[in-house]
């Protein structure tokens, strides 16, 4: 069965410095994978995704994602973190043969000045 | 274009009460979806519906859950009687067609506690 592991539950950086998020899932054949940010009082926002080809995604607002299908990962990373990327930061899985979407339990990012 | 509008934000009630929740998706998105999302958890998906038709349901608690899609447009999610465990933001989510291709856009979300 699918399933998605966010190691980390909460991170701290600095503003400016760069930021990875960590990401891992279980699934038997190729995933369709997800980054979802969550603002306080916000719905979820895609930030990326990736269904094939170039395992570099690039996505909105800086952030983009790699995928490493020999570490089961699809790790997120932002060069240089502004304190608006505060937020919540889900990664999740989707079956290509269906609809269901599996989501990891969440990253929170706090941002110092 | 608007986005997914849900109502209400936010909703208190005591424990076997019943309670509604209702969705607006993006205009023209056929397919909606109704997430749980437990405090420290990710969402949960609930039911899909592709128009006014159920896609998948199999997460659906529905000895006290359901959910209906008249006319393919709005949708209300219902619980009757709660529970405590039910405590949750509900996140509806709408997209074009259904299929991991087409992006989801996500509501606000309700929040609900049941005391």
């Amino acid at each position: 069965a699918q399933s998605v592991t966010q190691p980390d539950i909460h991170i701290t950086v600095s503003e400016g410095a760069s930021l990875e998020l960590r990401c891992n899932y279980s699934y038997g054949a190729t995933p369709y994978l997800f980054w979802y940010v969550q603002s306080p009082g916000q719905g979820l926002q895609l930030l990326l995704k990736y269904f094939s080809g170039d395992t570099l995604v690039q996505g909105i607002k800086g952030f983009e994602a790699e995928f490493k299908r020999s570490q089961s990962s699809f790790n997120l990373r932002k060069p240089s973190v502004h304190w608006s990327d505060a937020a919540e930061y889900f990664c999740a899985v989707g079956s290509n043969t269906g609809n269901q979407f599996y989501f990891g339990t969440g990253t929170s990012l706090t941002v110092i000045p | 274009e608007a986005g997914v509008a849900q109502s209400p934000r936010y909703k208190i009630i005591e424990k076997r009460q019943s309670v509604a929740f209702w969705c607006n998706p993006i205009s023209g998105h056929a397919t909606l979806y109704w997430y749980q999302q437990i405090l420290g958890q990710g969402p949960k998906l609930l039911i899909q519906f592709q128009n006014n038709g159920v896609v998948d349901d199999s997460q659906l608690p529905k000895d006290r859950f359901s959910a209906e899609r008249l006319k393919g447009v709005d949708s209300t999610l219902k619980i009757q009687p709660a529970k405590l465990e039910d405590s949750a933001v509900y996140l509806c989510a709408s997209s074009l067609h259904a299929g991991q291709s087409y992006e989801q856009y996500f509501g606000p979300g309700t929040r609900l506690t049941v005391t």
